[in-house]
């Protein structure tokens, strides 16, 4: 069965320094591969996926994230946060493999972004 | 604007009765879940249902029942039976092909007094 590591509970970092979210799946011969962010007391909104192609891909505010398959990681990546950026963010499977009907989710990590 | 929505955002139950979460959605998805986030726990997948009339136990089903009457509609009622129902409760949905992300509602908290 897949399932997804975050290897970090909680985040803290300085505002405008760089951070790093570290994901690992298990392997399948073909996944895709998403990061989601929940605000407090919300839903959780698509930040970016990775379906096939390039191996980086990148949202709109920011964030960007590497499928390396050798490694069988999807680390999410900002190169300066903002304080708005404090949220709980989750890494996420899909199995194309076996319909891919369910989504496995990572435990999540809490990035604290102070001032 | 398409989405999903979930009522009540807050909800307060007594122990000992059943309660039903609403979720709707007007995307025209064929596929609706929920799950329930406690802290430090990530998601767990409650119930998922891929098409009208069908619907499947995801890991921690047991004190939990589900319907889907309607594409649109796919109801979460939390039974007596469900030993720690306080949580966050989310419902989701997803177009047809593991490509496609879930979109989620904003969810709703229950509280068991």
């Amino acid at each position: 069965a897949q399932s997804v590591t975050q290897l970090d509970s909680q985040v803290p970092v300085f505002e405008e320094a760089p951070v790093e979210l570290r994901c690992n799946y298990s392997s399948s011969v073909s996944v895709y591969l998403f990061w989601y962010v929940q605000y407090p007391n919300q839903g959780l909104q698509l930040l970016l996926k990775y379906l096939s192609g390039s191996t980086l891909v990148k949202s709109i505010n920011g964030f960007e994230a590497e499928f390396n398959k050798s490694q069988t990681s999807f680390h999410l990546r900002k190169p300066s946060v903002h304080i708005s950026d404090t949220a709980e963010y989750f890494c996420a499977v899909s199995d194309g493999d076996t319909g891919g009907f369910k989504t496995i989710f990572g435990a999540g990590t809490r990035l604290f972004v102070k001032a | 604007d398409g989405g999903i929505t979930q009522s009540p955002k807050y909800l307060f139950r007594k122990e000992g009765q059943n309660v039903t979460l609403s979720c709707e959605q007007n995307l025209n998805h064929d596929a609706m879940y929920w799950y329930r986030q406690d802290p430090g726990q990530g998601l767990r997948l409650i119930y998922y249902s891929q098409i009208v009339n069908d619907f499947q136990k995801g890991d921690i089903a047991e004190g939990y029942s589900v319907s889907r009457e309607k594409k649109e509609s796919f109801p979460l009622t939390v039974t007596s039976a469900q030993k720690n129902p306080t949580a966050f409760y989310l419902c989701a949905s997803r177009d047809r092909g593991p490509y496609n992300e879930q979109f989620f509602g904003p969810g709703t908290r229950l509280t068991v007094l």
